[in-house]
């Protein structure tokens, strides 16, 4: 399997500019996450979906940052308008529901830089 | 809701020594537990986890892990470790209430000096 697949890997943006990061979940998972980390604040949860559907936004920081997940295999974050404070590498995430099938799978990051 | 403390928030050490990074929970219930480890400018992956049945757990790379109930702890531990092992570690929890999500902890930055 290819993975958590996230794009772009890097993208430097002016602030005010609107960002979109984009994911493709492990084939046949049904729980998707978004994840920020910053030297701060550490690894955060943003929001997560099960089945396509968004289960728990609370760590969404505020209403510039929106997430979509259309179908099974597809997700997006959108930030609308970016600020130098949202610099940050954004993970997405997948996993499995089952008993023990509850491990969870990043791909290997989104980088943003807001200048 | 659960939370995930690690209190060691940098660990130099020398090629060889062992290592030793600790990892709290705070939650009554049932929990499966996480260490994952992330290289520098790389992701997460994981490097062992705890489901159930015997609390000593092995993972990749000669890391081992130790489930103490009676402490809320999960500590990862490598006999000896080397300067590949250089790279930031996660203890994370997940509780079946919380519908497949990880609760990660502050995270340990591990520096090995060669």
């Amino acid at each position: 399997d290819a993975g958590v697949i996230q794009s772009p890997r890097h993208e430097v943006t002016e602030m005010g500019q609107e960002v979109t990061l984009r994911c493709k979940p492990i084939s046949g998972h049904d729980y998707l996450f978004w994840y920020r980390q910053t030297m701060m604040r550490g690894l955060e949860l943003l929001i997560y979906f099960n089945n396509n559907v968004p289960i728990d936004d609370s760590g969404m920081p505020e209403d510039r940052f929106s997430a979509k997940m259309p179908n099974a295999s597809f997700s997006t974050l959108k930030i609308q308008p970016s600020e130098p404070r949202d610099s940050a590498v954004y993970f997405c995430a997948s996993s499995l529901t089952g008993v023990a099938g509850n491990t969870i799978y990043f791909g290997e990051g989104s980088w943003l830089t807001v200048v | 809701a659960q939370s995930v403390s690690q209190h060691n928030h940098h660990v130099i050490l020398s090629e060889a020594a062992s290592l030793e990074l600790g990892c709290n929970y705070s939650y009554g219930g049932t929990v499966n537990l996480f260490w994952y480890v992330q290289y520098p400018g790389q992701h997460l992956q994981l490097l062992l986890k705890y489901f159930s049945g015997d609390p000593l757990v092995k993972g990749i790379k000669g890391f081992e892990a130790e489930f103490i109930k009676s402490k809320f702890s999960f500590n990862l531990r490598k006999p000896s470790v080397q300067w590949s092992d250089t790279a930031e570690y996660f203890c994370a929890v997940n509780t079946y209430n919380a519908g497949n999500m990880l609760t990660f902890g502050g995270g340990t930055r591990l520096m090995v000096k060669p």
